[in-house]
C-alpha cells in the first residue's frame, strides 16, 4: 500500500527553528512536495524535491533521502504567522499525488 | 493573475438531496483535480481530468459521485443523495502539465455540510 507519515502535531517557539518529518511508502516516485495550509484556508505550495539533497528557499528549506523515503521541511528564524497544517505529498508512478494528513504546527511567543 | 475560483464557498444541505459544486481553473491550466479533505486529514483524491476526460475517478467513493468538464475548464463535481458523511471541504487544484514537477494550485473549497 502507499503511506505517507508525519507527526501530527509539534509546537516551537517564535525565532527558533523546527523540523518537520515526513517517511513514505509509495508505488513510483515521481518527486515530493511540501504545501502549507493554513486554517481554513487551501494548501500552498512551498517546495519540491526529486533528487537527494538539499533545497533551500529563504527562511524553508527542504530535505530528501530518496534511499530511506525520508524528507524533512526545515524552517528557521521562526514568525507567528508560520504557525499553520504542513502537508507532505509524493508524487507516485502516476504523477498523482498521494497526501500526509499534515503537521499542526504551533508556534509559541 | 486570477487563481482558482471555487462556488460555492459554503454550501448546507439536507441528507437526500443534490448538489453541485463548480471549479473554475486557473486560464491555460490543462490538469485539473478535486480532492476532498476533512478535519485534520490530508486531501482525499477524488477525481483528475485532463483537458475534457476524466484521467483517473479512482478516488471517487462511490457512484452517487460524478464531475465532468465539458469544455476542458470550468468542472462540476456533482453529488447524489447527499449522506451525512460526505460533510467536508471540496478542493480543487488545477495545473499547467502533468508528469514531472505537477505543482497543483488550490482553491478556496467548497465546505460541505449535510444534516
Amino acid at each position: 500500500g502507499q503511506n505517507i507519515d508525519q507527526p501530527t502535531e509539534m509546537t516551537a517557539t517564535e525565532g527558533a527553528i523546527v523540523q518537520i518529518n515526513c517517511t513514505y511508502q509509495t508505488s513510483g516516485f515521481n518527486g515530493l512536495f511540501w504545501y502549507q495550509q493554513h486554517a481554513g484556508e487551501a494548501p500552498t505550495f512551498l517546495s519540491y524535491n526529486v533528487l537527494d539533497g538539499l533545497e533551500e528557499k529563504g527562511r524553508f528549506s527542504s530535505f530528501l533521502s530518496r534511499s530511506k523515503g525520508y524528507s524533512y521541511l526545515l524552517l528557521k528564524e521562526l514568525q507567528m504567522k508560520d504557525s499553520a497544517s504542513y502537508l507532505c505529498a509524493v508524487s507516485d508512478s502516476n504523477y498523482q499525488l498521494i497526501w500526509g494528513a499534515g503537521t499542526k504546527l504551533i508556534i509559541k511567543p | 493573475g486570477a487563481g482558482v475560483s471555487q462556488t460555492p464557498s459554503n454550501k448546507v444541505t439536507e441528507k437526500g438531496k443534490y448538489v453541485e459544486l463548480r471549479c473554475d481553473p486557473i486560464s491555460g491550466h490543462t490538469a485539473l483535480y478535486w480532492y476532498r479533505q476533512s478535519l485534520g486529514q490530508g486531501p482525499e483524491f477524488l477525481i483528475y481530468f485532463q483537458g475534457t476526460g476524466a484521467a483517473d475517478d479512482s478516488g471517487l467513493p462511490n457512484d452517487r459521485f460524478f464531475a465532468v468538464r465539458p469544455e476542458g475548464s470550468v468542472s462540476t463535481l456533482k453529488i447524489q443523495r447527499t449522506e451525512r458523511g460526505d460533510s467536508a471541504v471540496y478542493l480543487c487544484a488545477s495545473s499547467p502539465r502533468t508528469g514531472p514537477y505537477n505543482e497543483q494550485f488550490f482553491g478556496p473549497g467548497t465546505r460541505l455540510t449535510v444534516l
